[in-house]
């Protein structure tokens, strides 16, 4: 079955820290794809990546970073230099190519506070 | 940039009462899709939209819920008799194939049921 874990429920920087969102996924699918999305205070959700999973490439977007690595089904999202306007929710989402209609399946979220 | 349009943003609601919540989707896009998220928790699937009819469900998608494509352009989520529980944000979200696309996704309906 899948599943995505996001095993850090709280995260607290201060502006200017690099920090490290984790997620951790579970599919039986050797197609699928990997997504992040930001969800501000003001609650809507905000796409920032997708990948699938024949592109291991890391992806650089400015301050946001992504690494993949499929050894350890991981999909970790980095912020360097973080800001004031980083304070979110950021949800790690799964979606499988078999077997489904590519609903997406979202980890519980990490919320991140990045403190002036 | 093309987007997904929900409407209204808030709706309060008295236990019992139905609701029809309603979306936009993107014009060319050929799912579409559901999901709930309840305060401070996170974002649910509840239902997929193919083809002019549901697809795919999820547990949470009862008998109380029902979908609906009604004239080409509008997607809307009906629940029958809201109960307490069903208070939370529900997000519509369209795509123009099976997750090989990225999903976008509305502003999102808060529904307060009181």
């Amino acid at each position: 079955a899948q599943k995505v874990t996001q095993a850090q429920t709280e995260i607290s920087v201060v502006e200017k820290e690099d920090v490290t969102l984790d997620c951790v996924y579970e599919t039986r699918d050797t197609t699928y794809y990997l997504f992040w999305y930001k969800q501000p205070p003001s609650g809507e959700l905000v796409f920032l990546i997708r990948r699938n999973s024949f592109d291991e490439q890391n992806e650089i977007s400015g301050r946001y970073s992504w690494n993949f690595q499929k050894s350890t089904s991981s999909f970790n999202f980095t912020i360097t230099a973080s800001q004031v306007v980083d304070s979110a929710v950021y949800f790690c989402a799964l979606s499988e190519a078999e077997g489904s209609q590519g609903n997406l399946i979202f980890g519980k979220g990490t919320k991140l506070s990045v403190k002036p | 940039e093309p987007e997904v349009t929900q409407t209204p943003s808030h709706q309060v609601t008295q236990m019992g009462q139905e609701v029809i919540l309603r979306c936009v989707p993107i014009s060319n896009h050929l799912y579409f899709y559901w999901y709930r998220q309840i305060l401070g928790q996170k974002v649910e699937f509840l239902v997929s939209f193919y083809n002019n009819e549901i697809s795919e469900k999820s547990e949470i998608f009862d008998d109380q819920f029902s979908v609906e494509r009604p004239d080409g352009s509008n997607f809307t989520l009906k629940i029958r008799s809201t109960k307490l529980e069903d208070s939370a944000m529900y997000f519509c979200a369209s795509n123009l194939g099976q997750g090989v696309y990225g999903y976008t996704f509305g502003s999102g309906t808060r529904l307060t049921v009181v």
